[in-house]
């Protein structure tokens, strides 16, 4: 396993089109995170997922904003008519959940999204 | 979630120990401490985990007092590639939610 894959790398698209960026979490994680990050801040969450459910969604994520995790497998960020405003890194994360608690945390390098 | 207070920079040279202090009053019991490194363009790094007093790994060390209000990130002997951003955070173990703040850059000179 060659941890967290995000596609694409970079994206460049016209403001008001459609754009979708997957992620392929490790294989045995359960769990699955969206942040997005903007120059000088850190990451911010956008929503998780345990295994095909999405247990959670921040208020950042406006209507344009979709995810989905089918199958509880990979998963997918959908951004509508998109705005200059959602220029930034989108990051995928993944993790386990056990009994014992959350472990192997990891982040996959990110989609760039520039919106012109 | 409790919310962090770290340094927004910090300067070393290569070869010196870097301690990085991090402020969580409001940690509750439940919570971890973690802490993160990012290189421009690519995606947080996990660098060490805990929960109170020590834990040391192959990159770094950290440390929690016994009221768990404050933790240490110790980096021994930098060199020119430790130069990045540091985040601490403290998430429940149960959602996984991380909670970022500005974190620390830390610029390593020869």
């Amino acid at each position: 396993d060659t941890g967290v894959s995000q596609n694409p790398r970079h994206k460049i698209t016209k403001r008001g089109q459609n754009v979708t960026f997957r992620c392929d979490p490790i294989s045995e994680h359960n769990r699955l995170y969206w942040y997005r990050q903007t120059l000088g801040q850190g990451p911010e969450f956008l929503t998780y997922f345990q295994n095909e459910a999405q247990l959670e969604k921040s208020r950042l994520l406006s209507d344009r904003f979709s995810a989905e995790r089918p199958k509880g497998s990979f998963s997918t960020l959908e951004i509508q008519r998109t705005e200059q405003g959602d220029s930034a890194m989108y990051l995928c994360a993944s993790s386990s959940i056990t009994e014992q608690g959350l472990s192997g945390y990891t982040f996959g390098s990110g989609t760039r999204l520039t919106v012109v | 979630l409790a919310k962090t207070t770290q340094p927004i920079s910090m300067d070393s040279y290569e070869g010196q120990e870097v301690n990085i202090t991090c402020s969580h009053n409001n940690i509750a019991t439940n919570d971890y401490i973690t802490w993160y490194q990012q290189f421009p363009s690519q995606g947080p790094r996990f660098i060490i985990q805990g929960y109170k007093t020590k834990v040391t790994n192959e990159v770094a060390s950290l440390f929690i007092p016994a009221d768990r209000k404050s933790s240490t990130l110790s980096l021994p002997r930098v060199s020119l590639s430790d130069t990045a951003v540091y985040y601490c955070l403290v998430y429940s173990g149960n959602t996984g939610k991380l909670i970022f703040g500005q974190g620390t850059t830390l610029q390593v000179k020869p």
